[in-house]
């Protein structure tokens, strides 16, 4: 049972629109959740991440939502550059060991110019 | 400032043979990870390694065997490659502070590319 799921593996947006992407989870123990952002042939780097005491953080074009009442959380990018292209993973913690994370399958963000 | 560097980048292999991933990181983490990226699979955890001396099974284990050589350096070893081994490989590092929120940004290397035939 997945227990991390991003349900839309791509999604196309215009260049200087807003991305969204959705990542919803069934744990509700986790307390903690990340983003990681992925180019082709490259590791996933690290983009921002999110505590379950608070509902939204920013970082310039940056904004994750979290909604812990359904289970769901939102990567909103604004606006939306070329540079942004790339596969978008999220991740939580697992609460049974703070050594693993539970990943999704990951959202591939393309932007039209 | 290296990171997590992994090796070999690309490496092809014919069914049966062996050949080990090497992983080392210099940002005196406790946890090290090796990870597979199948399309449509995300991130599956293979094994991982709390800190330096243990060394536990993840999601996906079967047809590999890690080594944590010391606090930088773990590797993954495939004894007999099977074509279902096929896939890139993610070596990451963390540092892991137990009870705290902080702490769980996971890093990763580059990436290796095998392919077995």
């Amino acid at each position: 049972d997945q227990q991390v799921k991003q349900n839309s593996p791509s999604l196309s947006v215009q260049e200087g629109r807003i991305s969204i992407l959705n990542c919803d989870y069934t744990n509700s123990m986790f307390d903690y959740f990340l983003w990681y952002k992925k180019y082709p042939a490259e590791g996933p780097t690290f983009l921002i991440s999110i505590s379950s005491i608070k509902d939204k953080n920013e970082d310039g074009r940056f904004t994750v939502f979290l909604n812990k009442s359904a289970k769901h959380l939102s990567l909103h990018i604004v606006p939306s550059q070329p540079g942004d292209s790339a596969v978008y993973f999220c991740a939580a913690p697992d609460g049974d060991s703070n050594y693993q994370l539970i990943w999704g399958a990951g959202t591939k963000l393309i932007i039209k110019p | 400032n290296a990171g997590v560097t992994q090796t070999p980048k690309f490496q092809v292999l014919k069914t049966g043979q062996s050949m080990t991933l090497q992983c080392a990181q210099d940002m005196n983490h406790n946890s090290m990870y090796w990870y597979r990226q199948d399309p449509g699979m995300g991130l599956r955890l293979i094994y991982y390694s709390a800190s330096e001396g243990t060394t536990d099974k993840g999601e996906v284990p079967n047809g590999y065997n890690v080594s944590r050589l010391n606090k930088r350096e773990f590797s993954l070893r495939l004894e007999s490659a099977a074509p279902s081994q096929t896939s890139v490989y993610f070596c990451a590092s963390r540092q892991t502070r137990t009870g705290q929120l902080s702490g769980n940004t996971i890093y990763f290397g580059e990436g290796s590319w095998l392919t077995v035939v």
